[in-house]
């Protein structure tokens, strides 16, 4: 069965903090993806990878970095957490060909207190 | 612009009813794919469908019925004698032919299917 793993469902943290969310893919896919999910927003893309060390800003990439070392796993780092980066994470994966279908994690409820 | 609406931010129907969600998207390109996500309680967003530009078709599968119509750039998703277990947040979604690419989702509509 095809997966995308987030590393924590549930993650609290202090302002200030540095959050490394972690997603894994067994698909083989190029392109992976970071979203952030608010009520009424839908998903906003913070940024995505298309091939390993490459990396493209989303629409809101402010305040985020992201990091792949490794075709399957990408991460998403908060350098400084701050309290309005509480949100879901969901991180997906798909092929590179136009229009192939994504496939998310379950997705990362992040509380920054 | 690039753009997907979805007007409907909530929706809740006694099970068996049919219920129409409704999308309507903006983008000058004359290439894109669209799509439905469905997102159950559990949190992980499944792929329902997906439709390329080119393709105006209608598409039935089971309960589910999608209309496509380039005229009014709407790509509206109806379910047929709802369940219980559609009870889900359904996101649209915009792929555009870019250089790389990029999805653009929707606000989303909860829908709420009351037994």
């Amino acid at each position: 069965d095809v997966k995308v793993t987030q590393s924590s469902r549930y993650l609290v943290k202090r302002t200030g903090e540095k959050v490394f969310l972690e997603c894994v893919q067994d698909m083989d896919h190029e392109n992976m993806f970071w979203y952030r999910q608010d009520p009424g927003l839908g998903l906003r893309l913070i940024y995505f990878s298309y091939d390993v060390k490459m990396k493209e800003k989303g629409d809101i990439p402010e305040g985020y970095s992201v990091s792949r070392e490794k075709k399957e796993r990408f991460s998403l780092i908060l350098e400084s957490a701050s309290t309005n980066q509480t949100s879901m994470y969901l991180c997906a994966s798909s092929f590179r060909d136009r229009g192939e279908k994504l496939f998310f994690g379950s997705g990362t409820q992040l509380s920054v207190l | 612009a690039q753009k997907v609406t979805q007007a409907q931010t909530e929706i809740s129907v006694v099970e068996k009813e049919d219920v129409t969600l409704d999308c309507v998207y903006e983008t000058r390109d004359t290439t894109y794919y669209l799509f439905w996500y469905k997102q159950p309680p559990s949190g992980e967003l499944v792929f329902l469908i997906r439709r390329n530009s080119f393709d105006e078709q209608n598409e039935i599968s089971g309960r589910y019925s999608w209309n496509f119509q380039k005229s009014t750039s709407s790509f509206n998703f109806t379910i047929t004698a709802s369940q219980v277990v559609d009870s889900a947040v359904y996101f649209c979604a915009l792929d555009l032919k870019t250089s790389y690419d990029k999805v653009i989702f929707g606000p989303g509509t909860s829908l709420s299917v009351i037994p």
